[in-house]
Parts: C-alpha cells; sequence; structure tokens
C-alpha cells in the first residue's frame, strides 16, 4: 500500500509569506503527526491530529497551525515566515495517537530568504 | 538539561560488533519510549518500542529500559555497514496537559568494514 505522501516536497518562501504544507497518511491511517528537523534543533514534535482534532500539541508558536480533513489527509500553515523557520518539515501517520506504528512521509524542505 | 539526551557520535564500531546506544530523559513519568532510525536525507522510520522495565529484543536489536534511573538504550547485534545512520530516542512526555513526543539529537553510527 501506498507510504504517507508529503508535498511539495521542496518549497522556497520569502520572509513574511505563509506556506501551506499537506500531508496524506496510509490508507486506514486516522493519526498525523507533523514534526520539524533542523541541523541544531533535532526533530520537535509540532502538533498531533485525529479524527479531525488535534489532540496534542508542541512547543511552537501560533504562527504554526495545522488541521485535519475528513479523509485524515492533514495540512500545516505557517504565517509571517521568518528564517529561522527554514527546515524539514516531517509528517508521520498511525492508527492510533501515540501508536507504536508510525511511519514517516519524506518531508517538505522548506526554505526561506 | 535537556529533556531527552543522547551523545551525538559519531559511534565507530568495527563489522560484526555489538553497537550500544544510550539514552536519558528527564521526565520521571514517561511511560512510552521509541527508537528511530534515520539514514542520511531520508526520514526516520521506528525500529522499536519499549514501555516496561527490561529488555524487549527484536532480531539484532535490543532496547532496554530502566526507569528508576531514566535511561533507555538499544544494542545492535553483529553490526552491519547497512546499520550506518542516525540514531533517534524519541520520549512521550506530558507537558501543559498534552503529550508530545520529544526526540533526542540522536546519535551517528558508522559501521567500519
Amino acid at each position: 500500500k501506498a507510504g504517507v505522501t508529503q508535498t511539495p516536497r521542496y518549497l522556497i518562501k520569502t520572509r513574511g509569506q505563509q506556506v501551506t504544507l499537506s500531508c496524506s497518511p496510509i490508507s486506514g491511517h486516522r493519526s498525523v503527526s507533523w514534526y520539524q528537523q533542523t541541523p541544531g534543533q533535532g526533530l520537535q514534535f509540532l502538533f498531533e491530529y485525529f479524527s479531525e482534532t488535534q489532540r496534542n500539541k508542541g512547543n511552537f508558536p501560533g504562527r504554526f497551525s495545522g488541521r485535519q480533513f475528513s479523509n485524515s489527509r492533514s495540512e500545516m500553515n505557517v504565517s509571517t515566515l521568518e528564517l529561522g523557520d527554514s527546515a524539514l518539515y516531517l509528517c508521520a501517520s498511525s492508527l492510533e495517537p501515540r501508536d507504536s506504528e508510525a511511519f514517516f512521509g519524506q518531508g517538505t524542505r522548506l526554505t526561506v530568504v | 538539561q535537556k529533556e531527552v539526551e543522547q551523545n551525538s557520535g559519531p559511534l565507530s564500531v568495527p563489522e560484526g560488533a555489538i553497537a550500544s546506544l544510550n539514552c536519558t530523559y528527564s521526565d520521571r513519568v514517561s511511560q512510552s519510549f521509541f527508537w528511530y532510525r534515520q539514514y542520511s536525507g531520508k526520514s526516520p522510520e521506528l525500529i522499536m518500542s519499549i514501555y516496561s522495565n527490561g529488555d524487549k529484543e527484536d532480531g539484532r536489536f535490543t532496547a532496554q529500559l530502566n526507569k528508576a534511573s531514566q535511561y533507555v538504550s538499544l544494542l545492535i547485534r553483529d553490526s552491519q555497514p547497512s546499520d550506518s545512520a542516525t540514531y533517534l530516542c524519541a520520549v512521550i512526555m506530558n507537558s501543559g496537559g498534552y503529550q508530545k513526543v520529544t526526540f533526542g539529537t540522536g546519535t551517528k553510527l558508522q559501521v567500519i568494514p
């Protein structure tokens, strides 16, 4: 079966702009989590969605938001982009929240200039 | 003190040896622990989860958990060059009423043929 699909794979944006990233989970998976990965900070948890509801969140400012649709697809939005938002954004899907079997997508590489 | 700490490495071991990767965490009440492997340029993949004190074995991998010492480790027996990757320790922690997944910055493992 198809894996976790993230689009786009690469993105270049200017400071102050906003961006929307998309994640399609594995068929049948209802939980989607988002992460930011940078060389300096490592992998940091952004938020988790299940059944269209945010279940958990990390310590990121309100500029970072997300949502989940009825088909479990999820989007993440970052408004008023800053240079420090340049990172690899990963989403992971699982059947249920905190399920041990979580699968990551290939990520979206965001560069803010 | 970082919430999840790992030695960044690189940890170099000869082919066929045992690689020992260590992780300490700060939240005494954490109950769920995971090890992920991330090859360069790829997304993380789950290799082990552990929830109870003691050892959990899966093929060449053994996860060890000691909640009293707030310590979790991953042993890789008969290390192969294909095991060369960054290994991420992840812990589920409670924060402000939410559960968040906190990753260590990873240990880079190099298996020398």
